[in-house]
């Protein structure tokens, strides 16, 4: 089955500085790569995903890249502010059958310090 | 996401007690998941449904069973509650293979 390793686990930054948390995938069949953002009491939400057609995509302040010969994906958070703090968890899926299932990385604990 | 629903929020039980967490959507999603999340750990697949005469066993079904009561609503069951399965649950919510919207999570403690 589907590997999804997450580093690092925990990750410190100053406001305003950039913050990149990475995953490896061991699948070569995995087409789909979402990422979740998880405060402090309340459940995971997706921030953004990447699809296996393209290599990068943006959203404001935050970005996905993605290398399919490598098996690793990348988001990065630029102008980090207080409020990006939280868990981020990386995953991986692929099509096939009918259902969607994600296999997620073991989060990564980003404090951004004012 | 206040569309997806978990009762209770936090539930302290015995060991070898049965216990329910239930979950609800409105978001008329045909999927539905349950997760288990322990710490340091990434949320792990316990079981699935594609719609109401439809269930599957996730990764770690051992020890759980579930029920599609409706298309709105998924329960989680432990008929038998040991102290390993203290952990955070989340329910899922999905339309079709689409993004998977998380409910707020139950803390469980079996003590």
């Amino acid at each position: 089955g589907e590997n999804v390793e997450q580093h690092p686990s925990t990750l410190s930054v100053q406001e305003g500085d950039s913050a990149v948390i990475k995953c490896t995938y061991s699948d070569s069949a995995s087409n789909y790569f979402p990422w979740y953002k998880q405060e402090l009491g309340k459940g995971p939400q997706l921030i953004i995903d990447i699809r296996s057609n393209v290599g990068e995509k943006k959203d404001q302040r935050i970005a996905v890249t993605l290398n399919k010969t490598a098996k690793h994906f990348s988001l990065h958070i630029t102008e980090t502010q207080p409020e990006d703090s939280a868990v981020y968890f990386c995953a991986a899926s692929r099509t096939g059958g009918s259902a969607r299932q994600l296999t997620f990385g073991s989060g990564t604990q980003l404090t951004v310090l004012p | 996401d206040a569309d997806v629903t978990q009762t209770p929020r936090n539930r302290i039980t015995k060991t070898g007690k049965r216990i329910m967490l239930e979950c609800s959507q409105t978001k008329g999603h045909d999927r539905m998941y349950w997760y288990r999340q322990d710490p340091g750990l990434g949320l792990q697949l316990i079981y699935y449904s594609f719609d109401v005469k439809d269930i599957n066993k996730g990764e770690i079904s051992d020890g759980y069973s579930v029920s599609r009561q409706a298309q709105a609503k998924f329960s989680l069951s432990l008929e038998s509650a040991i102290p390993n399965q203290t952990a955070l649950y989340f329910c899922a919510t999905s339309k079709g293979t689409d993004t998977q919207y998380f409910g707020p999570g139950t803390r469980l403690t079996v003590l």
